[in-house]
């Protein structure tokens, strides 16, 4: 156990919907990092918070946004849902940067 | 620029006998290259990390060896078990921290 947690664990909805993933970092981390991982591009990374704000922007659709909270949890925003959209999605927190420990993920399918 | 190369894509290897997975990266920015173990319906897990400024690091059966001229790196796994089948993923981070994954590799092994 890394010490992440994100719920839910699955998520099924429809095209054109709206989403919001939850993750709770590991006590003390203050980064927050969202991955998708997909079977045709694999793990990318989306978007990246420290301490409340945002650090750093991946391969994120316009589509999609996240925010952190003072007490530090994220949340992953996805809108307008299109079937590619269907991934697994993961969060990983870092005390200091380097050492990132993943939480167990949320499978998103889109139908 | 950013991306991570790994190969090969699957390997089946007995019990006992010794697995081998490489990557080459192209951003020589890259201070930072851990290797991720991943069982299905799990998120990854950092197994073993190293820095450009060592050729190597071991922990365990676990060996990441490291070549900076040729910007490539690689994991061995000594005396490998069926309990080491897993993905296996490659990652680099370099100041800005978000990882750039390779495309993974299904590591098999059989009693």
């Amino acid at each position: 156990d890394s010490g992440v947690t994100q719920t839910p664990k699955h998520l099924i909805t429809a095209t054109g919907q709206r989403v919001t993933l939850r993750c709770s970092p590991r006590s003390g981390d203050l980064s927050v990092y969202w991955y998708q991982q997909s079977l045709d591009q694999g793990l990318q990374f989306l978007i990246q918070y420290y301490n409340g704000e945002e650090r750093a922007k991946g391969n994120i659709l316009e589509r999609f946004s996240a925010q952190q909270f003072p007490d530090l949890h994220s949340e992953l925003n996805l809108s307008s849902l299109e079937l590619g959209d269907s991934a697994l999605y993961f969060c990983a927190s870092s005390v200091e940067g380097y050492t990132q420990y993943f939480g167990p993920g949320t499978r998103l399918t889109v139908l | 620029q950013q991306q991570v190369k790994q190969s090969p894509q699957s390997l089946i290897v007995q019990k006992g006998g010794i697995s081998i997975i490489n990557c080459a990266y192209e951003n020589t920015a890259f201070d930072y290259f851990p290797w991720y173990q991943q069982f299905p319906g799990k998120g990854p897990a950092l197994l073993i990390a190293i820095r450009p400024d060592v050729s190597e690091k071991k922990e365990g059966r676990f060996t990441i060896s490291f070549n900076k001229s040729a910007k490539q790196f690689s994991l061995h796994i000594m005396d490998s078990q069926p309990g080491d089948s897993a993905t296996y993923f490659c990652a680099a981070s370099g100041t800005a921290r978000q990882l750039t994954f390779g495309s993974g590799t299904q590591l098999t092994v059989l009693p």
